[in-house]
């Protein structure tokens, strides 16, 4: 069965320093792998998607995230966080028959000053 | 375009009492889906719709029901809430499927059951 593994519950970073979130999926095939962000109190706004092409790929708000088949991965990467980047982020991919997307339980991110 | 609208964005229902949740979209977007986001649990899809017309069952589907009458509005329906219905329900839609199946998300509605 398809699904997504976010392994990191919390994590805290310094303003100004990188950040990686990761991310495993279990799927067959290609997969269609998305990035959300949920500011509090807010819906979910996609960062960036993938499908197929370069593996790199870059989203909005700075962020970017690689896709490595060989790890089944799709970590998400920034170079220097913000404090308002402070969030809860969701890896997704989609479902075999392209009906819904499944989500991994999130990472919080909290950012210190 | 506002997007996706969810009405209401709070709610406190007593055990037994029904309320139906209302979604729509301004997008023109085929796809249609309702969300509950648990603490610990991220988001767990309760149904979704491919069309006007058409509904299926997603992760957990007990104890709710949805109808989608016209193409921008989806209903989420609570026949008999339970306290473990408390949550933070999501609507969201897409256009179809794939790469175009990015969601817009609702900005959700707390739904608390005594």
């Amino acid at each position: 069965a398809q699904s997504v593994t976010q392994p990191d519950i919390h994590i805290t970073v310094s303003e100004g320093a990188s950040l990686e979130l990761r991310c495993n999926y279990s799927y067959g095939a290609t997969p269609y792998l998305f990035w959300y962000v949920q500011s509090p109190g807010q819906g979910l706004q996609l960062l960036l998607k993938y499908f197929s092409g370069d593996t790199l790929v870059q989203g909005i708000k700075g962020f970017e995230a690689e896709f490595k088949r060989s790890q089944s991965s799709f970590n998400l990467r920034k170079p220097s966080v913000h404090w308002s980047d402070a969030a809860e982020y969701f890896c997704a991919v989609q479902n075999q028959a392209g009906t819904a997307l499944i989500f991994g339980k999130g990472t919080t991110l909290s950012v210190s000053s | 375009n506002a997007g996706v609208t969810q009405t209401p964005k709070f709610r406190v229902l007593k055990t037994g009492q029904s309320m139906t949740l209302l979604c729509a979209q301004d997008m023109n977007h085929e796809y249609m889906y309702w969300y509950r986001q648990d603490p610990g649990m991220g988001l767990r899809l309760i149904h979704y719709s491919v069309g006007e017309g058409t509904t299926a069952k997603g992760e957990v589907p007990d104890g709710y029901n949805v109808s989608r009458l016209k193409k921008q509005n989806f209903l989420l329906g609570l026949e008999s809430a339970a306290p473990s219905q408390t949550s933070v329900y999501f609507c969201a839609s897409s256009r179809g499927q794939g790469f175009y199946n990015e969601q817009f998300f609702g900005p959700g509605t707390r739904l608390t059951v005594l």
